[in-house]
C-alpha cells in the first residue's frame, strides 16, 4: 500500500531564517505532488505541483519555492522566512492518472517568530 | 480564478441528527473529492465522485455529483461525535491536475 511521510510535524523558526520541509511517498511511481498552505482556519491554497522529477508549477506568487529531486521526493524551501509564511503545510500525492484524488500526509505546523 | 464556494461554514448539531452541506463551483468540474479534517490532521479522503448525477455512499455518509457538474453535496446520517471536524470539498476540471478546494463546513456534534 501507499504511504505518505511528512517531517518534521512542528517547526519554530525566526524570521530570515531559512525552510526545508521534505516528503516522501512510498508504494507507488511517477505520483504527482502537491504542497498546499492552511492558514488557521482556512481552506487548502495550492502552492505548488509537480508531475515528475524536477517539473514544477507554481501556483502563487510568494517567498517559496518547491523541487523535486527524486521521483518520490518533494521539498519545499525558503531561503528567508516571513512571519506570514506561518500555517499549516500539507503534501499530498495522486497517481499519474487524470482525476485520480488527492492523498495527504500529516502536515508541518509551521510558526514563524 | 477558479472559486468553491462550501456551506454552511460551521453547524452545531444533535447526535443523531442528519448533516447536509454542499459545495458550488463557478465552473464545471469532472471530478469532485469529499475530505474530513481532524485537527492538527492531513484530510482523509471520505468519497470521489467521477460522473453527474453520481450518488455514492460510505458507511453514513452519501455525496452527490451534481447534474449540472457545477455542485455536489454531502450527506450525514445518523450523526455520532466522532463525526466532529472539518469537511472539505475539492474539484478538479479535465485536461489539469490541480484540485480547488472549498473553505470547509466545520461541524459539532452535541452529544
Amino acid at each position: 500500500s501507499q504511504t505518505i511521510h511528512q517531517w518534521p510535524a512542528t517547526l519554530v523558526q525566526p524570521v530570515g531564517s531559512p525552510l526545508s520541509l521534505e516528503c516522501t511517498v512510498e508504494g507507488t511511481s511517477n505520483p504527482n505532488l502537491y504542497w498546499y498552505r492552511q492558514a488557521a482556519g482556512r481552506g487548502l491554497q495550492l502552492l505548488f505541483y509537480s508531475v515528475g522529477i524536477g517539473q514544477i508549477s507554481s501556483e502563487v506568487p510568494q517567498n517559496l519555492s518547491a523541487s523535486r529531486p527524486q521521483d518520490r521526493q518533494f521539498i519545499l524551501s525558503s531561503k528567508k522566512l516571513l512571519l506570514s509564511d506561518s500555517g499549516f503545510y500539507l503534501c499530498a500525492w495522486s497517481s499519474g492518472i487524470a482525476n485520480s484524488p488527492l492523498h495527504f500526509g500529516n502536515g508541518t505546523r509551521l510558526t514563524v517568530t | 480564478g477558479q472559486q468553491l464556494n462550501q456551506s454552511p461554514q460551521s453547524m452545531f448539531i444533535q447526535e443523531g441528527e442528519d448533516v447536509s452541506m454542499n459545495c458550488t463551483s463557478s465552473s464545471i468540474f469532472n471530478t469532485w473529492l469529499w475530505y474530513k479534517q481532524d485537527p492538527g490532521e492531513g484530510p482523509v479522503l471520505l468519497i470521489a465522485l467521477y460522473k453527474a448525477g453520481e450518488l455514492t455512499s460510505n458507511g453514513r455518509l452519501t455525496a452527490q455529483f451534481g447534474i449540472t457538474r457545477k455542485d455536489s453535496f454531502l450527506n450525514i446520517s445518523a450523526s455520532i461525535p466522532s463525526d466532529v471536524g472539518i469537511y472539505f470539498c475539492a474539484g478538479t476540471t479535465s485536461g489539469t491536475y490541480k484540485y480547488i478546494f472549498g473553505t470547509g463546513t466545520r461541524l459539532k456534534v452535541l452529544a
